[in-house]
């Protein structure tokens, strides 16, 4: 089975600091995707990647940025964290832009 | 089934019935469809997924069925045990283009023991 592994279950930041999310996939897909999930509005694109140091913007890109050195790890990063960026984080991998496989999620509260 | 709003739609039932869930999908180009399972404070689960080009698959204890006529995708769950219980939602995969899933709002399923 494939597994996508997220760094932190739960993460509490102060707004303006820096915030790193990781994600590490094990079954060496191309494809890593982030999501942010909150209630009434379902899963949102932030970012996605289908090759090492290749990045893609999503549905909601603005205030977040992605890195992506080495193909199974893909790191979320907020500059300077807002409350509004308060949400459950999902990390997903895919071989063929198909079937997606989820991380367990990364909850983030921003004080 | 799935609509638009703050409150998930939620389907109760009792154990050992059988559950549908219904999502509408907006892209008549959409190529590939997948139901995923999310309990609560996990990540979405696969369940079982479905071509355009079939209207109906099976799966152990689910089936999904597919209407392209009326844009409509549904979950059955055979004999529903308190282990089903979870959020349900649905994924469109447009053919051509970037092959990024829309994904749907989601049903709350609540079996009752």
């Amino acid at each position: 089975d494939v597994k996508v592994t997220q760094s932190s279950r739960y993460l509490v930041k102060r707004t303006g600091e820096k915030v790193f999310l990781e994600c590490v996939q094990d079954m060496d897909h191309e494809n890593m995707f982030w999501y942010r999930q909150d209630p009434g509005l379902g899963l949102r694109l932030i970012y996605f990647s289908y090759d090492v140091k290749m990045k893609e913007k999503g549905d909601i890109p603005e205030g977040y940025s992605v890195s992506r050195e080495k193909k199974e790890r893909f790191s979320l990063i907020l500059e300077s964290a807002s409350t509004n960026q308060t949400s459950m984080y999902l990390c997903a991998s895919s071989l063929d832009m198909n079937k997606q496989f989820f991380g367990p999620g990364t909850r983030l509260t921003v004080l | 089934g799935e609509s638009v709003g703050l409150h998930l739609p939620t389907l109760s039932v009792q154990e050992g019935d059988n559950s549908i869930i219904n999502c509408a999908y907006s892209n008549s180009a959409s190529d590939y469809f997948i139901w995923y399972k999310q309990e609560s404070g996990k990540g979405p689960q696969f369940i079982i997924d479905i071509r355009s080009n079939m209207d109906k698959r099976q799966g152990q204890r689910v089936t999904v069925l597919l209407n392209k006529t009326v844009k409509h995708l549904s979950l059955q769950i055979a004999a529903t045990q308190p282990g089903d219980s979870a959020v349900y939602f649905c994924a469109e995969i447009p053919s051509g283009g970037s092959y990024i899933p829309t994904f749907g709002r989601g049903t709350s399923l609540i079996v009752h023991p």
